[in-house]
């Protein structure tokens, strides 16, 4: 597609339950990343896959969240056991990749309510 | 340790003003700088990038300098708009053997006075 889309915009959650995020990068990029932005704040790295290697999950901030990307297109962050603390915007973002892939283009994000 | 932070987190300017936004960086290895504009409830959007072989960048309204030797980086917006009103970040690009990825810093809100 034209530009990086997310779904849900919006997710509600119960505390507990888990919850699945979806990115669609821009057709070609090959490098995929997760942010994750609390309200007022910056923007934190948690993940990012480029081409076939293995993802950076540097950022991952425990072990109940995750990510796939299959086919080296769609992604999936996941977040297991949701909790409070977990309410934020999600952003997924992608790029061509490599150190001349030019800019790293977002999606609108996904906005994670854990009630 | 690393960082990419802001001098300020707000800026109110009247319209019609030119605004500059800083950005101090830590890391003398990186070489590729972004600024993202971000509007209440959307993501990140692109507005200039500048890689570190190069000191100015322009581009429409808006230009980019970077000054390596104190590894200050800023933002100029020419003849402010009501909408430019945004919170601005700038984001070093962290390489690795793979691509990289962005550090952002906390952002700088810009505020335009009709």
């Amino acid at each position: 597609g034209a530009g990086v889309s997310q779904s849900p915009s919006n997710k509600v959650t119960e505390k507990g339950k888990d919850v699945e995020l979806r990115c669609d990068p821009i057709s070609g990029h090959t490098a995929l990343y997760w942010y994750r932005q609390s309200l007022g704040q910056g923007l934190e790295f948690l993940i990012y896959f480029q081409g076939n290697s293995a993802p950076d999950k540097s950022g991952l901030p425990s072990d109940r969240f995750s990510a796939e990307r299959t086919g080296g297109s769609v992604s999936t962050l996941t977040i297991q056991r949701t909790q409070q603390e977990d309410s934020a915007v999600y952003l997924c973002a992608s790029s061509l990749g490599g150190s001349r892939g030019g800019p790293t283009i977002f999606g609108p994000g996904t906005r994670l309510t854990v009630l | 340790g690393e960082s990419v932070g802001l001098h300020l987190p707000t800026l109110s300017v009247q319209e019609g003003d030119n605004s500059i936004i800083n950005c101090a960086y830590s890391n003398s290895a990186s070489d590729y700088f972004i600024w993202y504009k971000q509007e209440s409830g959307k993501g990140p959007q692109f507005i200039i990038d500048i890689r570190s072989n190069m000191d100015k960048r322009q581009g429409q309204r808006v230009t980019v300098l970077l000054n390596k030797t104190v590894k200050h980086l800023s933002l100029q917006i020419a003849a402010t708009q009501p909408g430019d009103s945004a919170v601005y970040f700038c984001a070093e690009n962290r390489w690795d053997n793979q691509g990289g990825k962005l550090i952002f810093g906390q952002g700088t809100e810009l505020s335009v006075k009709p």
